[in-house]
């Protein structure tokens, strides 16, 4: 069955750093992915899309990557702050315009100042 | 900014009973999308809805579940007879096209307790 897996539960880092959450899927040939930051008891926001024939993508201070090969994702986060704390999630869309999203669970970030 | 909307924030119900769902997508999106989140798990998809049917269910969305545009604008999930399990927090969510992978905007969410 399909399955995705975020690498841990939770990370914690110091202000300042780099973060690196990694998304890894089997079963799965997604068409394109996302990731999205969670703060407790709200909705998903969305951060980023990579679709299948890219390998990374940029936005301010994130980074994702996209390796079908290895069916994995990474997520980087550089300069963190504590505002970045909160969980991210990665989900999978197939191919086509509505096809079901499969998200992970979720990696839960905690900056520390 | 747009926002898609959802009423009420909280919903706490007798176990059994019916419930709705109401949420309010952004106007010009064509994709509805129903969520839900168990405390502390992962976001599970339920539904999605376009041109006024489902397009896609998920093998939670049984027979107690249904999913209505009763208007231009609102977008309903209903529960015929909650249980215990149904205890959740229900994300609507709406994206304006149906190819490429644009952005689902979701819902604020609203927290279902079945007692």
């Amino acid at each position: 069955s399909q399955k995705i897996e975020q690498n841990s539960e939770a990370l914690n880092i110091q202000e300042g750093k780099t973060a690196t959450l990694t998304c890894n899927y089997t079963n799965y040939s997604p068409a394109y992915l996302q990731w999205y930051r969670q703060d407790p008891g709200r909705g998903p926001v969305f951060l980023l899309l990579i679709r299948e024939n890219e390998k990374e993508k940029r936005k301010e201070r994130l980074k994702v990557t996209f390796d079908t090969t290895l069916k994995q994702s990474l997520f980087h986060i550089t300069a963190s702050q504590p505002a970045d704390s909160a969980t991210y999630l990665c989900a999978l869309f197939g191919s086509g315009g509505y096809q079901k999203v499969t998200f992970g669970t979720g990696t839960k970030l905690q900056v520390i100042p | 900014e747009p926002e898609v909307t959802q009423t009420p924030s909280h919903q706490v119900t007798q176990m059994g009973q019916e419930v709705i769902l109401r949420c309010v997508p952004i106007s010009n999106h064509l994709y509805f999308y129903w969520y839900r989140q168990i405390l502390g798990q992962k976001v599970e998809f339920l539904v999605s809805f376009y041109n006024n049917e489902i397009s896609e269910k998920s093998e939670i969305f049984d027979d107690q579940f249904s999913v209505e545009r009763p208007d231009g604008s609102n977008f309903t999930l209903k529960i015929r007879s909650t249980k215990l399990e149904d205890s959740a927090m229900y994300f609507c969510a709406s994206r304006v096209s149906g190819t490429g992978g644009e952005t689902q905007y979701f819902g604020p969410g609203t927290r279902l307790l079945v007692l």
